[in-house]
C-alpha cells in the first residue's frame, strides 16, 4: 500500500533561518506530489505541486520543492523563513492518477521573531 | 468567490445522536471528498465522490455515510456517533479525480462526541 512519511513532526526556527521539510513516499510508479499548508485556524491550501517535467517546482510565498525519483522524496524548502510561515505542512501523494490522495502526518513549523 | 463551505463549524453532541455535516462547493467540481484530521495521524480520507450518485469508501469509512444527490453538495452523516469520531473534519473538492488535481478545502468542522 502507498504511504507517505514526514519524519519532522515539529520544527522550530528563528526568522531568516533556512527550512527543509522531508517527505518520502513508498510507490514505484508514476506519482503526483503535493504540499499543502494549514495556517493557524485556517483551512488547507495548496503550496505547490509536481505532476511532471522540471523536478524543481516553485510555489507560493517563496517555497520550492524538489522531486528526487531515486530517493522517493519530495522535500520542501525555503531559504529564509518568516514568522508568518508558522503553520502545519502536509505532503500528499497520488499514485498513477488514481482517485485517492494519501497525506502524510504533517509537520508543525514554528517560527520565532 | 470560489469556495467550499461547511456547516456547522463547531459541534458538540452526545453518543448515538444522529448528525449531518453539510458541504457545498460553488466551482462545479465533479470530485468531492471528506477527510478527518487527528493529531499525529494527518488527514485520512473517509469517503469520496466522483460525481452525482457515485461514491466510494476511503481509508476510514466505518461509522460514516455520505450521499451525492446534487453536484454541489456532499453531506457527511454520522448515524450513531461515538467518542472515537471526535475529530476535525474537512470537505474538499476538485475538478478532476482527487489525485490528479488541486484539492480545495473547506474551513473544517470540529466535532466533539461526548
Amino acid at each position: 500500500a502507498q504511504s507517505v512519511s514526514q519524519h519532522n513532526h515539529h520544527v522550530i526556527l528563528s526568522e531568516a533561518a533556512s527550512l527543509e521539510l522531508g517527505c518520502n513516499y513508498s510507490y514505484g510508479g508514476t506519482v503526483n506530489l503535493f504540499w499543502y499548508v494549514q495556517y493557524p485556524g485556517q483551512h488547507l491550501q495548496l503550496l505547490l505541486k509536481y505532476f511532471s517535467g522540471d523536478p524543481l517546482v516553485k510555489g507560493i510565498k517563496g517555497f520550492e520543492a524538489e522531486f528526487i525519483k531515486s530517493k522517493f522524496s519530495f522535500n520542501l524548502r525555503k531559504p529564509s523563513v518568516q514568522w508568518s510561515d508558522t503553520a502545519e505542512y502536509f505532503c500528499a501523494v497520488n499514485a498513477d492518477n488514481t482517485d485517492k490522495l494519501i497525506f502524510g502526518t504533517g509537520t508543525r513549523l514554528q517560527v520565532f521573531p | 468567490e470560489a469556495q467550499v463551505t461547511q456547516n456547522p463549524r463547531y459541534l458538540i453532541t452526545v453518543t448515538g445522536k444522529k448528525l449531518t455535516v453539510t458541504c457545498s462547493q460553488n466551482m462545479n467540481h465533479e470530485y468531492m471528498s471528506w477527510y478527518r484530521q487527528d493529531p499525529g495521524l494527518g488527514l485520512r480520507q473517509i469517503y469520496y465522490s466522483m460525481n452525482v450518485e457515485v461514491t466510494d469508501k476511503g481509508d476510514v469509512p466505518e461509522g460514516y455515510k455520505v450521499s451525492r444527490k446534487e453536484k454541489r453538495n456532499f453531506p457527511l452523516i454520522l448515524e450513531s456517533p461515538s467518542p472515537n469520531q471526535t475529530s476535525l473534519y474537512f470537505c474538499a473538492s476538485s475538478k478532476l479525480a482527487g489525485g490528479a488535481d488541486t484539492q480545495y478545502f473547506g474551513p473544517g468542522t470540529r466535532l466533539t462526541v461526548l
